[in-house]
């Protein structure tokens, strides 16, 4: 399985500030996912991020409020911008990994815990 | 109706006790089927894949049914590091995209 990093592990923002998430992963991966995970909630996927191209966003999240990069196949970044109380979350991003039976499945890096006051 | 449904718990056990997990998906056209397991404050990890024709991994038990949509996890003998928060996760017919149930809690007790 990939090895997944995640920076900053933890930040404390003031609203209408913007954090930028990295993420490495130790293999070249095509696609690389981003998550946000709110308190007492499951994963909800946020956007692929896609190397070479635009990130493709899901239903109820825009390229203006998670600006994404992902500059080469190892490497994503995640901004929230202009955060708010309601961005307080954890986001975890993701790489997918094939298991031996073939099915597609996916690993996650250790996650930003972001809090915003 | 959610994609993926699972019943929040907490199931409060005593070390050494068996205890089942459901969990339903509304896609039939779905792909595969994962249980991941969550500790407080941790990423998800993967726990192990389920198919239909049912797969064991020591205590853990994982079974498909297609036909009722319908995913299940087995844990016997439990131990105290069982407690965590199991997650059902999905994949879509032809999609990479993951979907996750809200998770069941497990706590197991002395």
């Amino acid at each position: 399985s990939a090895v997944i990093s995640q920076k900053p592990s933890r930040d404390i923002c003031q609203r209408g500030t913007s954090l930028t998430i990295q993420c490495q992963v130790d293999s070249q991966v095509t696609m690389m996912f981003w998550y946000r995970q709110q308190p007492g909630q499951s994963l909800t996927l946020i956007a692929t991020a896609n190397q070479g191209s635009e990130a493709t966003y899901e239903s109820g999240f825009v390229i203006d409020k998670f600006p994404i990069s992902r500059p080469n196949l190892t490497f994503s970044t995640l901004t929230v911008s202009n955060m708010s109380p309601e961005d307080s979350s954890i986001y975890l991003c993701s790489a997918p990994y094939r298991l031996a039976g073939g099915s597609d499945t996916q690993y996650f890096g250790p996650g930003t815990r972001l809090t915003v006051l | 109706r959610k994609e993926v449904e699972q019943d929040p718990g907490p199931f409060n056990v005593p070390e050494g006790a068996t205890v089942a997990f459901n969990c339903t998906y509304s896609n039939s056209a779905s792909q595969s089927f994962f249980w991941y397991r969550q500790d407080c404050r941790k990423e998800p990890k993967l726990l192990m894949s389920v198919y239909s024709s049912g797969n064991e991994d020591g205590r853990f038990t994982a079974q498909l049914n297609r036909a009722s949509q319908y995913i299940s996890l087995l844990i016997r003998d439990s131990k105290l590091s069982d407690s965590a928060t199991y997650l059902c996760v999905v994949r879509g017919d032809s999609s990479y995209k993951l979907i996750f149930g809200s998770g069941t809690r497990l706590l197991v007790r002395p």
